[in-house]
């Protein structure tokens, strides 16, 4: 069964420092997806990363995929208040469904 | 704004009452998922339909059933409603079944509140 584990669960950070959130998945996956919601908001999709060693950037937000070591990281740079929100990963497998199994969140909050 | 819609935005009912949720996908898209998102169980996915054909079943309970018309768009009925039944239910469409550049664009969720 494909577990994702998302750590830490909540994060609160200054403005201006920098942070990594860390997605591991317990087996093969094809895709990695790291989606930002803010509260009592739709999911808004901020990567995918389809291969081992894919990274990219948007902005102050940085996502990466290991997948070998089943290991994706966001990592945000000098944060800013109106990235607070909650961040998901979520893994997908190639199969006859492409289900996506969430993990459990991360809560980050940036104080000024 | 991804282009899938969702109704209603919320939701209050009584326990054992029973109630529809409905969505319509992205132009085009045959795929639609039913994910859950409570706070205790988090983000949970709970079916799909592929071309008015169920696909894949997750963690739905036998309370719940969805199913997808000719035009696409998807109702998830949930009946016998329990309170932690509570949450934020979203519909998810894509232009496949599966595929590694099959990516699910989600709608505004449906909030359903059970007293």
């Amino acid at each position: 069964e494909l577990k994702v584990e998302q750590n830490p669960l909540f994060l609160s950070m200054q403005e201006g420092k920098n942070y990594t959130i860390y997605c591991n998945y317990s087996t093969t996956s094809d895709r990695l997806y790291w989606y930002r919601q803010d509260p009592g908001k739709s999911l808004e999709s901020l990567f995918v990363l389809l291969s081992n060693g894919a990274v990219k950037q948007e902005g102050r937000l940085m996502a990466s995929l290991d997948t070998k070591a089943r290991l994706s990281t966001l990592h945000i740079t000098a944060a800013v208040h109106d990235l607070s929100a909650t961040y998901f990963c979520a893994v997908g497998r190639m199969d006859s469904s492409y289900k996506l199994i969430f993990g459990s969140g991360t809560r980050l909050l940036v104080r000024p | 704004d991804s282009g899938v819609t969702q109704t209603p935005k919320h939701l209050i009912t009584a326990t054992g009452q029973r109630v529809t949720l409905r969505c319509s996908p992205r132009s085009g898209d045959l795929s639609v998922y039913w994910y859950q998102q409570s706070l205790d169980q988090g983000l949970q996915f709970l079916i799909q339909y592929y071309n008015g054909e169920e696909r894949a079943k997750g963690n739905i309970l036998e309370r719940f059933s969805a199913q997808q018309f000719p035009d696409l768009h998807s109702e998830l009925n949930l009946s016998s409603l329990e309170l932690g039944d509570s949450a934020l239910y979203f519909c998810a469409s894509s232009p496949l079944a599966g595929g590694i550049y099959n990516e699910q664009f989600f709608g505004p969720g449906t909030r359903l509140t059970v007293l």
